[in-house]
């Protein structure tokens, strides 16, 4: 089965350039898209196919994929975007998840 | 306003049944896919099962195939997920979500762009 890697952790400073990593064999070849999670609530889609930004997703998020590197940016990075980050791809009809990114800013 | 929420949860004894129930609203239901996601307590995202807008195909993560029966009623703009032999691993917050199924110039996306609250399934003695 497909399978998707995230490093556990990423730290950022506020203000500075968060990058959020999903490795994936040939991920390029797939459509990427990020989910923010914040403890207690419920995940949302902040990039969809690969770079598209959802209505109210803030500018400072982007996203990237090519060939087996899926990234999220985060520019100007802000206290609210501390949360768990989940890369997801579509593989034979089933959806796959990664492991998740706690991203703390500090 | 676009929602989904959830329900049925609760708690119930290994080798037990549960069915939960998302009721949709605020747009047309019956032209998007579905899909269940499951969170364990303190874990990552997991899968769990799609389903296609009129229920024509039906995917599930390898460890529920058998246990677990996606469906939906468009009708009543309704999804549920029967769970049967529960086991202490399927404990876990359960989400519905809409489904974005569609091909891009080379290949096929699907994300989910709505999800409810969720509702808690726990499989406890």
């Amino acid at each position: 089965s497909y399978e998707l890697t995230q490093p556990p952790s990423v730290s950022v400073s506020p203000g500075q350039t968060a990058s959020i990593t999903c490795s994936g064999d040939k991920l390029g070849d797939k459509f990427a898209c990020w989910y923010q999670q914040k403890p207690g609530q419920s995940p949302v889609l902040v990039i969809s196919q690969d770079t598209k930004r959802p209505s109210g997703i803030p500018e400072r998020f982007s996203g990237s994929n090519s060939g087996n590197t899926a990234t999220l940016t985060i520019r100007g990075t802000q206290a609210m975007d501390e949360a768990d980050y989940y890369c997801q791809a579509w593989d034979s009809s089933t959806v796959v998840f990664g492991g998740g990114t706690k991203l703390t800013v500090l | 306003e676009v929602q989904l929420v959830e329900s049925g949860g609760g708690l119930v004894q290994p080798g037990g049944s549960l069915r939960l129930s998302c009721a949709a609203s605020g747009f047309t239901f019956s032209t998007y896919w579905m899909t269940w996601v499951r969170q364990a307590p303190g874990k990552g995202l997991e899968w769990v099962a799609n389903i296609k807008q009129d229920g024509s195909e039906k995917y599930y993560v390898d460890s529920v195939k058998g246990r677990f029966t996606i469906s939906r009623d468009n009708a009543k703009n309704s999804l549920y997920l029967q769970m049967n032999s529960l086991r202490a691993e399927d404990t876990a917050v359960y989400y519905c979500a809409r489904g974005q199924h569609g091909s891009g110039s080379y290949t096929i996306y699907y994300y989910m762009d709505v999800w409810g609250k969720g509702t808690t399934v726990t499989v406890s003695s």
